[in-house]
Order: structure tokens, then sequence, then C-alpha cells
């Protein structure tokens, strides 16, 4: 275990339905990120939250929304997906203020997603 | 924009052989940051090692080394004694001083050790 917590690992969906995804790290972190990984493509990612507050997303469809109440948890809620969109979700953390600059990212195990 | 590429999808070795893997990035930054990430089998994605450009010297963590050629803008990761435990996918990975928290993954490579 790394210290970054997703749930549920696995998530069968359909098209119409409302999920969510969840992530938590009590690593002291404070930026929090979601990543998608398909087969054979590079990670790509989704979402950044430095501070509970979102700095970048990266053109993602709004059928994808996320939350960061806190440093600690990040969620993304799903809803009316596409059967494209069944992927791992993988939910990272790291401490933006790392002095060395590197800001290493501690990934969680994943929710595999898969969308009928 | 700031790309890597992996060009080996899937390599396989024999335990206690060596391995490389290989990795070229494009960057129009002087300083910036490269990491090898490993992620086996239905398991999390663990950092294996990380290099910063301005440094000359290699990084070496235990059997994990790389070959960092900032002219050529390569960094290959190198297994000695290679364990079946070293059996996952590969990633590597970039990070600029400059920009964001944004890390620029390969495609990964996916890397089985035979008994």
């Amino acid at each position: 275990e790394t210290g970054v917590t997703q749930t549920p690992r696995h998530l069968v969906m359909g098209m119409t339905n409302k999920k969510s995804l969840k992530c938590e790290q009590h690593l002291g972190h404070n930026a929090m990120y979601w990543y998608k990984q398909s087969a054979k493509k590079p990670l790509e990612l989704m979402f950044v939250y430095n501070f509970k507050e979102q700095t970048e997303n990266n053109s993602v469809p709004s059928r994808f929304s996320p939350e960061c109440p806190n440093s600690s948890h990040l969620f993304l809620h799903l809803h009316t997906l596409q059967p494209e969109d069944s992927a791992l979700y993988l939910c990272a953390s790291s401490l933006q203020t790392d002095r060395s600059g590197a800001n290493v990212l501690t990934f969680g195990a994943g929710s595999r997603l898969t969308v009928l | 924009a700031q790309t890597v590429t992996q060009s080996q999808p899937e390599m396989s070795v024999q335990e206690a052989e060596t391995v490389t893997l290989s990795c070229t990035y494009d960057t129009s930054e002087s300083n910036y940051y490269l990491f090898w990430y490993k992620q086996p089998p239905s398991r999390q994605m663990i950092l294996v090692i990380r290099q910063e450009a301005y440094k000359q010297q290699n990084a070496t963590e235990n059997r994990f080394s790389v070959n960092f050629q900032k002219a050529a803008k390569s960094f290959s990761l190198k297994i000695s004694d290679s364990q079946l435990g070293d059996t996952a996918m590969y990633f590597c990975a970039f990070k600029g001083i400059q920009g964001a928290q944004k890390l620029v993954f390969g495609q990964g490579t996916r890397l089985t050790i035979n008994p």
C-alpha cells in the first residue's frame, strides 16, 4: 500500500447511471490528481487540485466532474458515460511544496471502470 | 509540448539477466526531472528511480540504474540481476521545472521476467 486509497476497485455501470469514484490520502500531501489509463495509451492527466483548488482541467468532458472537499479527499463523479470511457482511473497525490521540485507522485491502485 | 516515447511495447528476459528499457523525450527546457515508474499486475504504480537533468551523474537505486544522455534526450532504465518480482509495466515520465505539476508519461513497456 502506498498510502493512497481508491474505492471502489471495480465498477460496472450503464450509460445512464450516476456513480462516484473516491480517493483518500493521509500522507500530508497538498496536491491531488486524476489520471485515466487506457490500454496501449499513455496515462492521460484529467484534473489537478492544489490545496483544494482545481488548477488543471485537461479538456475533460463534462460527464466527468471532480470534487475536492479537502486536501485528503478527491472524488470523480460520473454521469452519462460512454463505453469508450471504460478504463483504469488512477488517483495520485504529491507534496506541491516539495523543495526538490520533483513533486513525486504517489499513486493509488486505481478504479477499474466498465461502461456498458 | 513535451513528449515521451517508449519504443518497446513488450520485453521478456530470463531471471537474473540484465535488461534495458528505452525512453526518449522531447523538450525545449534546460532543466527538468525524469522518472521511471513501475506498475506490477493489479498493483499500485510506484516510483523506481528519478533523475534531475542538471545532474550529470546517472541515478542508481540498488539493481536499477539509468543511462541519462541529455544531448540525445535519452533516458534508459537498466535492471540488473532481474527478478520475477520485476515483472510489470514500466513507464518513463517527464516533468518540467517551469510548468505546472504536469507529469507526461510514455506509453509504457510491459516487462516479463521468466523463471
